[in-house]
């Protein structure tokens, strides 16, 4: 598994764009990049995925740098309800079929 | 159903006391997870199951640990002589075509287990 390093916690203000970074810098070149969040109380919910193009769907935007040692994941407009526990996860097929997950960050998105 | 549905959502035990935890996948999906989150912890995997392949049980932390999948759909996870270090959420998810590359998985509410 390609280790993963995100900060443990960011605030962002409500209405503004949240930018989630993720270290993932012995990622191999099969190996996926996904985003989970996790609402207190919650089961995780699924955000996106990639592999080395930019991602863009209804919830979020994933940048993937060029050598694909990082990512960033972006909230255009983060709502108080966009306040969670962010994982990003990197995985190879060869590995299985289990995603593992971190610690993630910790986003509070105030007011 | 419209989710992944578990239950019971919340069980109290006694130490040495067994458990069994229940999880309904997504109609269609062929593989299902189970992963454990204790209080203030990242999730754990526990087991795999997809379609008739034998299962991934990597993550089960002991013996006392087992699940099955009946009929490919609903899955049951046995705790047996409970102890006090299995208190956790008990998350189970699904997947429609088994695969993390080709979907995402879709968890539940969790099974939320305290034992006395």
């Amino acid at each position: 598994d390609a280790k993963t390093t995100q900060p443990p916690s960011m605030d962002c203000a409500e209405g503004r764009a949240a930018n989630l970074p993720c270290n993932h810098s012995t990622i191999s070149g099969n190996e996926y990049v996904y985003w989970y969040r996790q609402i207190h109380s919650q089961g995780p919910q699924y955000i996106i995925h990639g592999l080395k193009n930019n991602e863009t769907n209804e919830m979020a935007s994933l940048i993937i740098t060029e050598d694909r040692k990082s990512s960033t994941l972006i909230l255009p407009h983060a709502t108080l309800r966009d306040t969670a526990v962010y994982y990003c996860i990197v995985r190879g097929m060869e590995y299985g079929n289990k995603l593992v997950f971190g610690a993630g960050t910790i986003l509070r998105v105030k007011s | 159903g419209a989710g992944v549905s578990q239950s019971p959502s919340n069980k109290v035990t006694e130490k040495g006391k067994d458990v069994e935890l229940r999880c309904d996948p997504i109609s269609g999906h062929t593989a299902l997870y189970w992963y454990r989150q204790s209080l203030g912890q990242g999730l754990e995997f526990l087991i795999y199951f997809q379609g008739n392949s034998a299962p991934d049980k990597s993550g089960l932390p002991s013996d006392r640990f087992s699940a099955e999948r009946t009929g490919g759909s609903v899955s049951t996870l046995t705790i047996q002589r409970t102890q006090q270090e299995d208190s956790a959420v008990y998350l189970c998810a699904s997947s429609f075509l088994g695969t993390i590359f080709d979907g995402e998985l879709f968890f539940g509410e969790g099974s939320r287990l305290t034992v006395l």
